[in-house]
């Protein structure tokens, strides 16, 4: 069956180090994989996409890689601050519509 | 340029009751997405429409639950006959034209609790 996993339901770490987030998926042939963030409360804002044919994308303290072999994306936040502090959602798209969510990860960020 | 815009925000129905979820996309946007969160649950998709136009409704259960988007006005969900299960936070997304996998912009949800 169908499976998008994100291995680490909480994750707390210190001011200032790096958050790795992690999104396994199976039976999946994604396009791409989006990480999207949410406060509690809130929608989901979106961080950043990647396609299957890119590696690693950056945008300012985030970077995100897609190993489509692994099936695998990792998620980091570099010099992280507690205002990180958040539930973390990767997401894929399939042939179709939908995107596809993992249940999240939810990070503390301790100062 | 407002954001993906729903209302009510919080909406509180008895059992056997209706409810009518409404959704303005982003200025611009004619793609739009529903989905449901449950309480420890990921956010699952339930359907997708363009204007007057029901796209994918895969994730839409059978009975009772419809969503609609008017040539004018908001998309709407609606529930007919509530059950306690349906208590959820119920997003909606929309995308621009011409890119209806990509990007999708959430709304901050309405949440629904069914007595």
């Amino acid at each position: 069956s169908q499976k998008i996993e994100q291995n680490s339901e909480a994750l707390n770490i210190q001011e200032g180090k790096t958050a790795t987030l992690t999104c396994n998926y199976t039976n999946y042939s994604p396009a791409y994989l989006q990480w999207y963030r949410q406060d509690p409360g809130r929608g989901p804002v979106f961080l950043l996409l990647i396609r299957e044919n890119e590696k690693e994308k950056r945008k300012e303290r985030l970077k995100v890689t897609f190993d489509t072999t692994l099936k695998q994306s990792l998620f980091h936040i570099t010099a992280s601050q507690p205002a990180d502090s958040a539930t973390y959602l990767c997401a894929l798209n399939q042939a179709g519509t939908a995107l596809i969510f993992g249940k999240g990860t939810t990070l503390s960020v301790s100062s | 340029n407002a954001g993906v815009m729903q209302n009510p925000r919080h909406l509180v129905r008895r059992r056997g009751q209706e409810a009518r979820l409404r959704c303005s996309p982003m200025k611009g946007h004619s793609h739009v997405y529903w989905y449901r969160q449950l309480p420890e649950e990921g956010l699952k998709f339930m359907v997708y429409l363009q204007k007057e136009n029901i796209i994918d409704e895969s994730g839409m259960p059978k009975e009772r639950f419809s969503a609609e988007f008017p040539k004018e006005g908001p998309s709407i969900l609606r529930i007919q006959q509530v059950v306690r299960g349906d208590s959820a936070a119920y997003f909606c997304a929309s995308s621009p034209p011409g890119q209806p996998q990509e990007t999708q912009y959430f709304g901050p949800g309405t949440r629904l609790l069914v007595l």
